[in-house]
């Protein structure tokens, strides 16, 4: 079975560049996150959904990051424009359903801005 | 106070050595205590979990939650060089909350 896939797996852009980040959960993995994970820390959820459904972005600076998830499978998570702060590495996981299943992370994508 | 502290290391120990790995939490709502596993420039693994307080035995792993003291614990025995990762301790969604909260991960190197 093949896991969490992301891509690009490492991204270097200069400060208020846009990027985006994709992700391919596992199938028939209906719950979909986003985590950032900075150097030496542990990873932060940015935002969950259910199916196509955002349930929770409250973590989510939506000032300049946005996500989607069309059709519920597929997700993009976008920062425009970055900023020097950005820079670290971006984990999808996907999980069954939401509360007390195991969660799969991908390998990340690690963002470097200059 | 952080919800979830983790010493971050790094911790260096010879292969065969035991070793303990542990995290404390503030948030009595957590019910679900688990420990994920990263190797370097990959995401994290799931290693083990516990349900509410007691202990939980795997192979070599242990993991170890008391409740009473909000105290979780990881042991490794007869640790070996594939060990050599950052293990993080992440309470798991309490109630109403689909949100894991990481510890900052200790960093673990066995030496051969």
């Amino acid at each position: 079975e093949a896991g969490v896939v992301q891509s690009p797996r490492y991204k270097i852009i200069e400060k208020k560049q846009p990027v985006a980040f994709w992700c391919n959960p596992i199938s028939g993995h209906n719950t979909l996150y986003w985590y950032r994970q900075n150097l030496g820390q542990g990873p932060e959820l940015l935002i969950r959904y259910e199916n196509e459904e955002a349930v929770d972005d409250s973590q989510l600076p939506k000032d300049r990051f946005s996500a989607e998830r069309l059709k519920g499978v597929d997700s993009t998570l976008k920062i425009q424009p970055a900023e020097l702060g950005d820079s670290a590495v971006y984990l999808c996981a996907s999980s069954l359903a939401g509360r007390g299943d195991t969660q799969y992370f991908g390998p990340g994508t690690r963002l470097t801005v200059l | 106070q952080k919800e979830v502290e983790q010493d971050p290391g790094p911790l260096s120990v010879p292969e065969g050595a035991i070793v303990s790995l542990n995290c404390t939490y503030s948030n009595s709502a957590f019910q679900y205590f688990m420990w994920y596993r990263q190797y370097s420039r990959k995401g994290p693994e799931l290693l083990m979990y516990t349900y509410s307080s007691g202990n939980k035995e795997d192979g070599r792993f242990t993991a170890q939650v008391d409740k009473s003291s909000k105290y979780i614990s990881l042991f490794i025995r007869d640790s070996q060089p594939s060990d050599s990762a950052t293990y993080l301790c992440a309470p798991g969604p309490g109630a109403g909350s689909y949100q894991l909260t990481f510890g900052k991960g200790t960093k673990l190197s066995v030496i051969p």
